[in-house]
């Protein structure tokens, strides 16, 4: 267990809209990142968030939102999903904001859009 | 060229085999490389950091070449218990952003 816990599990959304994701980092890291894992491929970056400002984001659309909260639980948002936002979804969490930290998964949210 | 290539297998190999993984990597400016390992339908685990010197932790060992721009997994004595992807993750240079490959999928049969 990494202490990093994700919600929901699983998620079914129709094509046009709107979906909140939800991950608690693990205690004392300040650090959150999240990943877009497709079937097949590798986890993709989306974007990290270190004390509440986002501090790098990935090659995806501004319909991925993201924020990071006091207590550095932090929320996915994506609008108007299409069909190819259908992935599994990891937050990873990390003690600092560097390159070279370890990264404790959630477990993940698996989102299908139909 | 693929930031990030790994050979996706799948290896399928006896209990007690040595396998070795590659992978080839895309940016020179990359400072961090790890291996980490992915069972099915579950989040990606931290196996090991990969640095220059090469490093060993118990059966697994990793290598590291800057010139070639090539990263290597060795796991000896294979257990059953070793099935599972192994993703070569790299750093993009920027912020928090780290590459992974697809993976390569390891199965390690009776």
């Amino acid at each position: 267990e990494t202490g990093v816990t994700q919600s929901p599990t699983h998620l079914i959304k129709t094509r046009g809209q709107q979906v909140t994701l939800r991950c608690s980092s693990q205690s004392g890291h300040n650090t959150v990142s999240w990943y877009q894992q497709a079937l097949g491929q590798g986890p993709q970056f989306i974007f990290q968030y270190y004390r509440e400002e986002e501090n790098g984001r990935g090659n995806f659309p501004p319909r991925f939102s993201g924020l990071q909260f006091p207590n550095y639980s932090s929320e996915l948002n994506v609008n108007a999903l299409e069909l190819d936002d259908s992935a599994l979804y990891l937050c990873a969490s990390s003690q600092h904001r560097g390159t070279n930290e370890k990264l404790f998964f959630g477990s993940g949210t698996q989102l299908s859009v139909l | 060229r693929k930031e990030v290539e790994q050979d996706p297998g799948p290896f399928n190999v006896p209990e007690g085999a040595t396998v070795a993984f590659n992978c080839t990597y895309s940016n020179s400016a990359s400072q961090s490389f790890f291996w980490y390992r992915q069972d099915c339908r579950k989040e990606p685990k931290l196996l090991m950091s990969v640095y220059s010197s090469g490093n060993e932790d118990g059966r697994f060992t990793a290598q590291l070449n800057r010139a070639s721009q090539y990263i290597s997994l060795l796991i000896r004595d294979s257990k059953l218990s070793d099935s599972a992807t192994y993703l070569c993750v790299v750093d993009g240079g920027s912020q928090g952003n780290l590459i992974f490959g697809k993976g390569t999928k390891l199965s390690v049969k009776p």
